[in-house]
């Protein structure tokens, strides 16, 4: 049984960056054919997908926050990380890291999420 | 990469069938057979409930189920329960190698 636990600061100032770790339990982060991944969704609004990772490490980001959001994976600690750049008041949102099957649209395990704020 | 787009709100009565539509265009619903749907209850994770269009994973009961036509994709919930009351969203593989949601669908169970 996998568990995916969000870790990371609930409060960033406006133009500072947004950093979140996701600690992955139960399976390797290197699994074949798993995708790891960070949704969002800002307050009185729909999610958002950020973007993933694969396992052999490649990333695809959402075309609208593309320039300003990176995704990287630890090995050795069974993690990975999303790091938002340039933050407004707009990116303030429930930030939930997730897994995802490739070749499906199985986004099957997700944490439990994490509350950040940006405000100064 | 507009949102998908759900009605904002639909309801039903306990025992009733309801269905909940999600839009998109040729170059998300209508190109790929990748639309998930996931129910999120207020305070908690979201949780899958239709992969691929019309897979349904294990525990997850049989009357949720999913279709496409075109470039609009559907969930049907069937004998309405009370725990079914929560948001809804679709979600669909895009050709800017994305993923898009919808705005999600609040679903009142009366």
């Amino acid at each position: 049984q996998q568990k995916l636990q969000e870790s990371g600061p609930g409060l960033v100032k406006p133009s500072e960056t947004l950093s979140l770790t996701c600690i992955v339990s139960g399976d390797s982060i290197t699994t074949s054919n798993y995708y790891w991944g960070w949704i969002r969704l800002p307050p009185g609004k729909g999610l958002e997908w950020i973007g993933t990772i694969s396992y052999s490490g490649s990333t695809d980001y959402s075309p609208s926050l593309k320039g300003r959001v990176s995704i990287s994976v630890d090995t050795s600690k069974n993690q990975f990380s999303l790091r938002l750049y340039s933050v407004t008041a707009a990116d303030t949102a429930v930030y939930y890291c997730s897994k995802k099957n490739g070749g499906t649209s199985r986004i099957d395990y997700w944490g439990q999420g994490t509350l950040v704020t940006v405000s100064s | 990469q507009s949102a998908l787009t759900q009605p904002a709100s639909v309801s039903g009565s306990p025992g009733q069938s309801i269905t909940i539509s999600c839009t998109g265009t040729s170059s998300d619903i209508g190109a790929y057979n990748y639309v998930a749907w996931f129910q999120q209850h207020p305070g908690k994770a979201p949780q899958l409930m239709i992969y691929d269009v019309n897979s349904r994973p294990s525990g997850v009961s049989s009357r949720f189920s999913g279709s496409k036509s075109g470039n609009t994709a559907s969930l049907t919930i069937s004998g309405l329960q009370t725990e079914d009351e929560a948001d809804y969203y679709c979600c669909s593989y895009t050709s800017s190698i994305s993923w898009v949601f919808g705005g999600g669908t609040k679903l009142t169970v009366l």
